[in-house]
């Protein structure tokens, strides 16, 4: 069992570009969650998805970030018009249904310059 | 704005002494508790979790108490060894379907031999 798996580990953009993070869940897991965490600060809970759809986004930015969980493939995490304040890491955790224990990811290092 | 919090953000200890984290939780309607470690450039690991109905779970060299009356969490690891030596994170949620993880601030645990 590969376990959760996000790609890239490291991204770097400049200001004004796309940012694309992508996860895939363990096998069996069919609950998708990002968070985001700042340097020398704990997880914020961003967004959560199932299969084609977004269960809570209350942690999602209004603008500028949006998330998918299509029936195939990976779960995305796109950022448009990068800014500096979004560098952060961005950790992607998977459940099976019903269950509260998250599996993490080893997460997407995103630096803007 | 966040419910889970922690007391200390620091904690050194000699290898071979007992480890106690401390977190503090307001949101009385959490019911499910887990705490994670955070080793330098990876994503959280799951350690122990706990629910409401009890007040002390054991694992290996790792015991969680609740204390609901005081909102009150705590991580005890005992003969902590070098490897221990990481952020630890406890973490609420309500245990219904469609919540998520809620993260404190975290306590970065430091052994020295």
């Amino acid at each position: 069992n590969a376990g959760v798996m996000q790609n890239p580990r490291h991204l770097v953009r400049r200001r004004g570009q796309e940012a694309r993070l992508r996860c895939s869940p363990m096998k069996g897991h069919s609950h998708v969650y990002w968070y985001r965490q700042l340097p020398e600060e704990g997880l914020k809970f961003m967004v959560y998805l199932q299969k084609e759809n977004i269960i809570d986004e209350s942690g999602m930015p209004k603008e500028r970030f949006s998330a998918e969980f299509p029936k195939e493939g990976p779960s995305i995490l796109r950022i448009q018009q990068v800014v500096r304040g979004d560098s952060a890491a961005y950790f992607c955790a998977s459940s099976p249904q019903g269950a509260n224990v998250l599996t993490f990811g080893a997460g997407s290092r995103l630096t803007v310059l | 704005g966040e419910s889970v919090g922690l007391h200390l953000p620091t904690l050194s200890v000699q290898e071979g002494d007992n480890s106690i984290i401390n977190c503090a939780y307001s949101n009385s309607a959490s019911d499910y508790f887990i705490w994670y470690k955070q080793e330098s450039g990876k994503g959280p690991q799951f350690i122990i979790d706990i629910r409401s109905n009890m007040d002390k779970r054991q694992g290996q060299r790792v015991t969680v108490l609740l204390n609901k009356t005081v909102k009150h969490l705590s991580l005890q690891i005992a003969a902590t060894q070098p490897g221990d030596s990481a952020v630890y994170f406890c973490a609420e949620n309500i245990n219904q379907a469609g919540t998520a993880l809620i993260f404190g601030k975290g306590t970065t645990l430091s052994v020295s031999s």
